[in-house]
Order: C-alpha cells, then sequence, then structure tokens
C-alpha cells in the first residue's frame, strides 16, 4: 500500500502570516488531491492536480505537484481564521489494477485572529 | 444540493455488541467508499464498491467486519463484535465513476462511534 506523508503534523499561526503543507511519498502518482475538513463533517476538495509540475492557485491558496509525481505542496497566503482545519492529501493509487484514493496522515491547521 | 446521507450520526456502544451504519450516496454514483478516522488522523479505506461489487477491501478486518451494498445503491458497514479500538469517525463517499479519469470524492458528515 502506498503511503502518504504530511508535514507538518500541527500548525498554529497568526492571522496574515504565510504556510506551506507538504505531501510526500515514495511512489508515483497518477494525480493527487487536497481536501480540507472541518470538525464534525467529511472531508471537502479543493483541488485536483494531473500532471507534473502543475501549479493551481485558488484565491490564497497555491498547489503544486512535483515534477515526479511522488509529492505536493498546499502553500496558503496571508492565512485567516477562516483557513483553520483539517488538510489532507489523497493520491490516486492505480496499482492494484483499481481507482482507489489513499489519504495521508494530516495537516492540522489552526489560525489565529 | 444532493448529498451523500449517514446515519447514526453518533453511536455509543459497549465491546462485544454489534453496530450498524448506513450510508447513501449521491443518485447516480457508482463509486461507494467506507473510510475510517482517527481523531486528527487522514482516513484509512476500509472497502470500495463499484455498484454492487466490492473492488478493494484489503484493509477490512474480516473477523468482525462486514460491508455490503446489495443494490448498488446504499451501502451498509457492520461491526461485530465492536473492540475498544474501533472508536473512530466512520465515512462513507461515492464517486462518479469516468474510467480513465480521477473523480472528486463527496463525503457524507460521518458516524461517530464510541466502544466503551
Amino acid at each position: 500500500t502506498q503511503l502518504l506523508e504530511q508535514s507538518p503534523q500541527f500548525l498554529s499561526i497568526q492571522e496574515g502570516e504565510n504556510l506551506t503543507v507538504y505531501c510526500n511519498s515514495s511512489s508515483v502518482f497518477s494525480s493527487l488531491q487536497w481536501y480540507r475538513q472541518e470538525p464534525g463533517e467529511g472531508p471537502v476538495l479543493l483541488v485536483t492536480v494531473v500532471t507534473g509540475g502543475e501549479v493551481k492557485k485558488l484565491k490564497r491558496l497555491t498547489f503544486q505537484f512535483g515534477d515526479a509525481r511522488k509529492d505536493s505542496s498546499l502553500h496558503i497566503t496571508a492565512a485567516q481564521p477562516g483557513d483553520t482545519g483539517l488538510y489532507l492529501c489523497a493520491g490516486d493509487d492505480r496499482t492494484s489494477g483499481t481507482y482507489k484514493y489513499i489519504f495521508g496522515t494530516g495537516t492540522r491547521l489552526k489560525v489565529l485572529a | 444540493e444532493a448529498e451523500v446521507a449517514q446515519s447514526p450520526r453518533y453511536k455509543i456502544t459497549e465491546k462485544s455488541q454489534a453496530v450498524a451504519f448506513w450510508c447513501d450516496p449521491i443518485s447516480g454514483h457508482a463509486t461507494l467508499y467506507w473510510y475510517r478516522q482517527i481523531l486528527g488522523q487522514g482516513p484509512e479505506l476500509l472497502v470500495q464498491f463499484q455498484d454492487e461489487s466490492v473492488v478493494d477491501d484489503s484493509q477490512l478486518p474480516k473477523d468482525r467486519f462486514s460491508a455490503e451494498r446489495l443494490k448498488g445503491v446504499d451501502s451498509t458497514l457492520k461491526i461485530q463484535p465492536a473492540e475498544l479500538g474501533d472508536s473512530a469517525m466512520y465515512l462513507c463517499a461515492s464517486s462518479l465513476f469516468v474510467q480513465g479519469l480521477t473523480g472528486e470524492l463527496f463525503f457524507g458528515e460521518g458516524s461517530r462511534l464510541t466502544v466503551l
């Protein structure tokens, strides 16, 4: 089973600061998704990246897929309290011949006002 | 707006008892997933259905867990007997399967299980 390690595990920052979350694996993924989960709710998709080296921007969030499609990063500019939540990366694992999504270990972000 | 429905939201049970969770995916979504999530960690895939067929249950503890999707629509996940280590959030997700493409997973609000 492919594994996705996220770092840092926890992050507490002040409003207005920038941050980067990393998602790393030793395996290659066909695509990678980022989700955000708030307490008591299921994860919600933020973005999907499919091409090595791809960069996508969603307002203050910038997502990058590594050239070798083994890693990804999420950068948040000028964080706001509304960005607080659990950030999860998920890789599209097709090694078993089926499509299944393997989730990373998670990064819990708290943005203080 | 279409949603994935799960019930119950919360379940407290004693160890050795049986427990069941129900999920109704978004209409038309052929793929259904059950994940288990320990607080603060990433979800772990337990079982994946394509229509009524199981396509992956490699991480499902089959001695105590079972899952079915008899008509290819809603699904039930059962645990019998429950153990203390089963305390977690059980998340159901569905996706619109298109061959060769990566789809979005739509999650329900989850069923939080506490085993005493």
